[in-house]
């Protein structure tokens, strides 16, 4: 098991350019979501899935787009770049019975994004 | 809202000495309760869990014991290691039947030789 892959680690963008940050999990969870970290802030959630097809917005959806076309991918799309997205991009999924408490989240190693 | 308010840090200590983490939370409904620790450079990875009232979650010599009476779910260890350096964070899910988790600011722990 691989568990959750992130890609790329690290990059750098210009104000205004586009790009996709790529997470996968081979775990078969229903659930996954995006966070960014930012010192002093904890998480906060950008998008997030309930399953294939299914996708809603977190506490800080602005400026980001995502889909949700397997169970294994949940790409996020930065649109149009700006300086105050330069953050840590943090994948995560878990198991979630359907009505249930959210169950343990499985994090990958994270995407360190500056926007210039 | 459902609200995870941790103490702030960083925080410094011996190796050997007694570690606490304050954590209390606002929620509605019935949540499971999390600590979750991350290391330099990595992804944040589960310590320990609980999902009612009175449960005690442990890991690696960690406790925490959900408090419904006081809503504080507080990280203990008896004696910390070199290796325990890390950020912790508490975060609670599922207070209202729903699937979000909310993150606490973070803890930084130092721990010195």
């Amino acid at each position: 098991n691989a568990g959750v892959t992130q890609t790329p680690k690290f990059q750098v963008l210009k104000t205004g350019q586009s790009m996709t940050l790529q997470c996968a999990q081979d775990m078969n969870h229903e659930y996954m979501s995006w966070y960014r970290q930012d010192p002093g802030m904890g998480l906060r959630l950008i998008h997030y899935s309930v399953g294939a097809g299914i996708t809603d917005q977190g506490e800080v959806p602005n400026g980001y787009n995502v889909s949700r076309s397997t169970t294994e991918d949940f790409p996020l799309r930065l649109l149009s770049a700006a300086p105050s997205q330069t953050s840590v991009y943090f994948c995560a999924s878990s198991y979630s019975l359907r009505g249930s408490s959210t169950d343990t989240q499985y994090f990958g190693p994270g995407t360190r994004l500056t926007v210039l | 809202g459902d609200s995870v308010t941790q103490m702030e840090g960083p925080v410094t200590l011996s190796e050997e000495a007694c570690l606490t983490i304050n954590c209390t939370y606002t929620a509605t409904g019935y949540p499971s309760l999390f600590w979750y620790v991350q290391y330099p450079g990595e992804g944040l990875q589960l310590l320990l869990k609980a999902t009612k009232a009175d449960d005690k979650g442990s890991n690696k010599g960690f406790e925490a014991t959900y408090r419904k009476e006081t809503t504080s779910f507080h990280l203990e260890k008896g004696s910390v290691q070199v290796s325990d350096s890390a950020v912790y964070f508490c975060a609670l899910s599922g207070a209202t039947g729903g699937f979000k988790t909310i993150f606490g600011a973070g803890t930084r722990l130092f721990v010195k030789a």
